[in-house]
């Protein structure tokens, strides 16, 4: 998965607290995704942004903000953690084919108590 | 609502016998579709992707999809098992119309290849 990047890998925080995961890639592509990974629900798109300077909801963007300033980096926040965030969030690229399929990163393993 | 099912939350098979992981979709029109593999603790690999033509679709690691629009399947296939395919897998959809690139994925299917 060479060319999309996401820090931290882990993190544990407690119910409140805000943090955000970071996405950066060197592919030079224009679209980037966060989607989120829960046992039994495959992976549901959090947020996107088509181009630099602009985002658009996905499926569950209740609890997330997002943050596309340059065409590199696509970062998510959270701004007050709840257990029901728990999970594993991956960042993606969509290719340069017009079929688009995704360039996912390694992901990001969250853990709020 | 556009949807993918995929009704086996595990496959059990035996290596060096054939596998079959199904998925089935609910989306408008003529989707592109797609497979992808996870192994523990890395993110999603593309396998194979069927966007027109042959409906049999070969892919990486020998592995291979058959596409049925009068069933609205997509199932991925492989001749031989072996113990590496052991990981958890993906089928996704992508409505034609739809220029964001956004996929639908299905819960996934966990295959075991046993020795």
């Amino acid at each position: 998965n060479a060319g999309v990047t996401q820090t931290p890998k882990f993190q544990v925080l407690k119910t409140g607290q805000s943090m955000t995961l970071q996405c950066a890639q060197d592919m030079n592509h224009n679209s980037m995704y966060w989607y989120r990974q829960d046992p039994g629900m495959g992976l549901r798109l959090i947020y996107y942004s088509a181009s630099e300077g602009t985002t658009d909801k996905g499926e569950v963007p209740n609890g997330y903000n997002v943050s596309r300033l340059n065409k590199r980096e696509f970062s998510l926040r959270l701004e007050s953690a709840a257990p029901s965030q728990t999970s594993v969030y991956f960042c993606a690229l969509a290719g340069i084919w017009n079929t688009g399929e995704l360039f996912f990163g390694e992901g990001s393993r969250l853990t709020v108590l | 609502a556009q949807s993918v099912a995929q009704p086996e939350d595990q496959v059990k098979v035996a290596e060096g016998n054939p596998l079959t992981v199904k998925c089935t979709y609910s989306v408008s029109g003529n989707p592109y579709l797609f497979w992808y593999v996870q192994y523990p603790n890395r993110g999603l690999q593309f396998l194979l992707k069927y966007i027109t033509g042959d409906n049999l679709v070969k892919g990486s690691y020998g592995f291979e999809a058959e596409f049925n629009k009068s069933q609205t399947s997509f199932h991925l296939k492989k001749p031989s098992a072996l113990v590496s395919d052991s990981a958890l897998y993906f089928c996704a959809v992508r409505p034609r119309m739809d220029s964001s690139y956004k996929l639908i994925f299905g819960s996934g299917t966990r295959l075991l290849v046993r020795p």
